[in-house]
């Protein structure tokens, strides 16, 4: 079993949607959580970071962790097709700058 | 306001030759790391560095080698590159302190034919 699951997709939705993007992982350790973003042919950037369980909201996006599931989520609101992007979920034990473990990402594919 | 910059971008290999892959950072960033990011395999860790003069073995380091010896940059050295070593490599740096995320350069494609 791999400490991170992510589902490749792609994810194909319109403009304007709400798009939910998921990950799962075996780590009850882990306590620091983040979400990249990765456009094609770029390295990825930081979109979101989270520390434990609870939800945090920036702007058109909003990240989830429930420890007691081991499920986080990335919500992206009102999308565009700028938000076309690979997603990638990661995650560490001693914060962001310590060994992280990095889901494979979802390829997403906000329509006009 | 360049960040994390790697050279080059693309490059071809031949089996059995090496070559170095460059990244330097301007942020004064203690931590640098190599990764390798292979369709379906996300990142995963090659080398790693905790300051000028310190390295350490990350998830697959077997094939490659590195160096630090500036605070700036984190050389990768391919030595006799094989076909499993096609893949784009990323550099990345990052401050002490746990909410401090790493930052990623646009990575390096590299095949090896």
């Amino acid at each position: 079993q791999k400490e991170v699951e992510q589902d490749p997709g792609p994810l194909s939705v319109p403009e304007g949607a709400i798009v939910s993007l998921n990950c799962t992982y075996s780590n009850s350790a882990f306590q620091y959580f983040m979400w990249y973003r990765q456009y094609s042919r770029k390295g990825p950037e930081l979109l979101m970071y989270t520390y434990s369980s609870g939800n945090k909201e920036d702007g058109r996006f909003t990240a989830q962790v429930d420890k007691s599931s081991k499920y986080i989520s990335l919500f992206i609101r009102d999308s565009q097709p700028s938000d076309s992007a690979t997603y990638l979920c990661a995650m560490s034990v001693s914060g962001g700058y310590q060994k992280v473990t990095f889901g494979i990402g979802t390829k997403l594919q906000v329509i006009p | 306001n360049a960040g994390v910059t790697q050279t080059p971008k693309f490059r071809i290999l031949k089996i059995g030759q090496s070559m170095t892959l460059q990244c330097a950072q301007d942020m004064n960033h203690n931590y640098m790391y190599w990764y390798r990011q292979d369709p379906g395999m996300g990142l995963k860790l090659i080398y790693y560095s905790v300051g000028a003069g310190i390295t350490d073995k990350g998830e697959v380091p077997n094939g490659y080698n590195v160096s630090r010896s500036t605070t700036e940059d984190f050389p990768l050295r391919l030595e006799l590159a094989a076909p499993s070593q096609t893949s784009v490599y990323f550099c990345a740096s990052s401050t002490v302190g746990v909410s401090q995320p790493q930052h990623f350069g646009d990575g390096t494609r590299l095949s090896i034919l």
